[in-house]
């Protein structure tokens, strides 16, 4: 089966640099995904990494290390909009379906 | 561009009732799949298609039961609802790594 695990809470400041790291344990491994979620909505696709290195996408980059089995997405010059849950996924399978990890609750403060 | 499309938002139904969840996408995916979301917990793969006739189990299949009749559709049934099975539950489809996610939904059974 596939495990992961990722911090349940971190707390950072407007303007601040954060890295949500997760480490995982699966067969079949695809690539590491990672979906932001506002309270209420619905998951929505932010970065994958199916190859070691770092991939950035305006201020959110995403890093894989496949040896390690571990991953982090890292957010700079926060705003208050990016308070919300972090999810980090494996996938996986024929459909690469995706494994979710538990969240991560990113809050920013003013 | 509707994206993913899913009916109802919001339901109650009493313990043994029965229901079917509807899930449309028109951007012409392959894979299409059901989670759901219970609170503070990632979400978890029920079932998922990688194709029109086809389904197959995913994490936690149990009182559930899927059809991929058409290509845009993915139903997901309840025969018997039990409180266990109240939960937020998730809609997504996928061309390949990235999920684009239905708004939810928000299902209580008591």
């Amino acid at each position: 089966g596939q495990s992961l695990e990722q911090p349940s809470e971190v707390t950072a400041v407007e303007g601040a640099i954060v890295q949500i790291n997760c480490t995982y344990q699966t067969s079949g491994f695809y690539g590491l995904s990672w979906y932001q979620q506002h309270d209420g909505g619905a998951p929505t696709f932010l970065s994958y990494n199916a190859l070691d290195g770092l991939e950035e996408t305006g201020r959110f980059s995403s890093f894989l290390s496949r040896s390690d089995s571990y991953g982090y997405l890292l957010l700079q010059e926060l705003q208050m909009k990016d308070s919300a849950s972090y999810f980090c996924a494996v996938a996986s399978g024929s459909a690469r379906q995706l494994t979710f990890g538990s969240g991560t609750q990113l809050t920013v403060l003013p | 561009n509707a994206g993913v499309t899913q009916t109802p938002k919001f339901r109650v139904l009493k313990t043994g009732q029965s229901m079917t969840l509807l899930c449309a996408q028109d951007m012409n995916h392959e894979y299409m799949y059901w989670y759901r979301q219970d609170p503070g917990m990632g979400l978890r793969l029920i079932h998922y298609s990688v194709g029109e006739g086809t389904t197959a189990k995913g994490e936690v299949p149990d009182g559930y039961n899927v059809s991929r009749l058409k290509k845009q559709n993915f139903l997901l049934g309840l025969e018997s609802a039990a409180p266990s099975q109240t939960s937020v539950y998730f809609c997504a489809s996928s061309l390949s790594y990235g999920y684009t996610f239905g708004s939810g939904t928000r299902l209580t059974v008591v």
